[in-house]
């Protein structure tokens, strides 16, 4: 199994609709991340946790929310989609406590889109 | 202002032909530099890092890297690729905190 899975994989929605993004990983990691991945500008940090009572925004968190509902779990949400939100969103994971917290592991990525 | 830029969109090398993958950093101080690769349908895994000590680092499936912080690059190698490399390459740098910026991609096309 996955250590880093997200769902759904693929999402198609109209304008001004309510998405959720979900992200569940099995490392027991502290850390989580959002990210979005757009053609020819790289991944981009939307959101980031250290721990469960620890959110932050990251570079392009306007029109996105996230929960940390335990430390396995980081959902992201979009509370009206727009149709520049059309990107692949990715979810990653590190760990504080090895020392070793910039090695991030990667979730497959959701491809969303927004009509 | 800190930065990665990967020059090339998009590269492509015959299989069994040498690959170099360009990659350059504006961070000012020792940078942590990482390479990942991301296939099709896949999340991104990590092939290499590099924090200190040998600027020529191994990584995962015959890559390697050359930090050469006088040119403030990090480019990716391997000598002979195969069909299965066909993917996007990411160069990154951890800036500290909870901070890595992430390269554009190159996207490596592999012919037969």
């Amino acid at each position: 199994d996955a250590d880093v899975t997200q769902t759904p994989r693929n999402r198609i929605t109209k304008t001004g609709k309510r998405i959720m993004l979900e992200c569940s990983q099995t490392k027991g990691h502290d850390r989580m991340y959002w990210y979005r991945q757009d053609p020819g500008l790289g991944l981009r940090l939307i959101y980031y946790s250290f721990d469960v009572k620890d959110i932050n925004k990251g570079e392009i968190s306007d029109g996105y929310s996230v929960s940390r509902q335990a430390q396995a779990k980081f959902s992201l949400s979009l509370e009206s989609a727009i149709p520049n939100q059309t990107a692949l969103y990715f979810c990653a994971t590190s760990d504080s406590g090895t020392g070793e917290e910039y090695e991030q592991y990667f979730g497959p990525g959701t491809r969303l889109t927004v009509t | 202002a800190q930065s990665v830029t990967q020059p090339d969109i998009h590269i492509t090398v015959s299989e069994g032909a040498s690959l170099e993958l360009r990659c350059n950093y504006s961070y000012g101080a020792t940078p942590y530099l990482f390479w990942y690769v991301q296939s099709p349908g896949q999340g991104l895994q990590l092939l290499l890092k590099y924090f200190s000590g040998d600027t020529l680092v191994q990584g995962i499936k015959g890559f390697e890297a050359e930090f050469k912080r006088s040119q403030s690059s990090f480019n990716l190698r391997k000598p002979s690729v195969h069909w299965s490399d066909a993917a996007e390459y990411f160069c990154a740098v951890y800036t500290g905190g909870f901070k890595t910026i992430f390269g554009a991609g190159t996207r490596l096309f592999v012919k037969a």
